[in-house]
């Protein structure tokens, strides 16, 4: 059974630093691309980054790129998203997503979020 | 940069069918992906590259995508359907993915 578990949210003055990590189990994570998804209180859904199997390719999007960095270890079967300078609309839950049959998208496991508050 | 417009709400009588169209430029011509999230749950994918069911979903749930829009189909409408419902697809111009902003079904 497929598995994705996220953790490290909590609350974060503005400015701070978090260290959000995705655990995966039930499949091949070397073999998967590997994305973040987040989702501001009562808002829509935001793709935030990607990163390829290898870990050699990253994507970002604009309102996170240059603070957000992407990583994997695939030998820990572990994904993490480090996140930087962070800002109040940074504020949200946190969801890690594989991305099917080896590609970015679709994504078609999810975990169950980590909440990120960014707050004085 | 890219664009998925989508009706924030749309409602349905149970045993009915609900549409719910995602708009974009020349979206015919890229791949759509659409995503249901319950309340209180994490999203689940529904339909993948603009009509592909993926495993347990059922078939009265249905995608298509021609011209400017891409529509997700729910037929024979349940109770247990409500929720929201994003469109997604790959910009690949600006390397990012999109979502829609999400249409809430109401199943009055």
């Amino acid at each position: 059974e497929v598995q994705l578990v996220e953790s490290g949210g909590g609350l974060v003055h503005p400015g701070g630093s978090l260290r959000l990590s995705c655990a995966a189990s039930g499949f091949t994570f070397s073999h998967s691309a590997m994305n973040w998804v987040r989702q501001a209180p009562g808002k829509g859904l935001e793709w935030v980054s990607c990163i390829s199997d290898s870990g050699s390719t990253t994507f970002y999007a604009d309102s996170v790129k240059g603070r957000f960095t992407i990583s994997r270890d695939n030998a820990k079967n572990s994904l993490f998203l480090q996140m930087d300078s962070l800002r109040v609309e940074d504020t949200g839950v946190y969801y890690c997503a594989r991305g099917e049959g080896g590609g970015i998208l679709p994504e078609d496991y999810w975990g169950q979020g980590t909440l990120v508050t960014v707050s004085s | 940069s890219y664009v998925l417009a989508q009706p924030p709400s749309v409602s349905v009588a149970p045993g009915k069918t609900a549409r719910i169209t995602c708009e974009g430029n020349n979206i015919g011509s890229r791949s759509v992906h659409w995503y249901q999230q319950r309340p209180g749950q994490a999203p689940a994918l529904v339909i993948s590259y603009d009509s592909d069911r993926p495993s347990g979903i059922p078939e009265r749930f249905s995608g298509s995508n021609s011209g400017s829009t891409a529509t997700l189909t729910i037929g024979r409408v349940e109770v247990g359907d409500e929720a929201d419902y994003y469109c997604q697809v790959w910009d690949s111009s600006s390397q990012h993915a999109l979502f829609g902003g999400g249409t809430r079904l109401a199943v009055l």
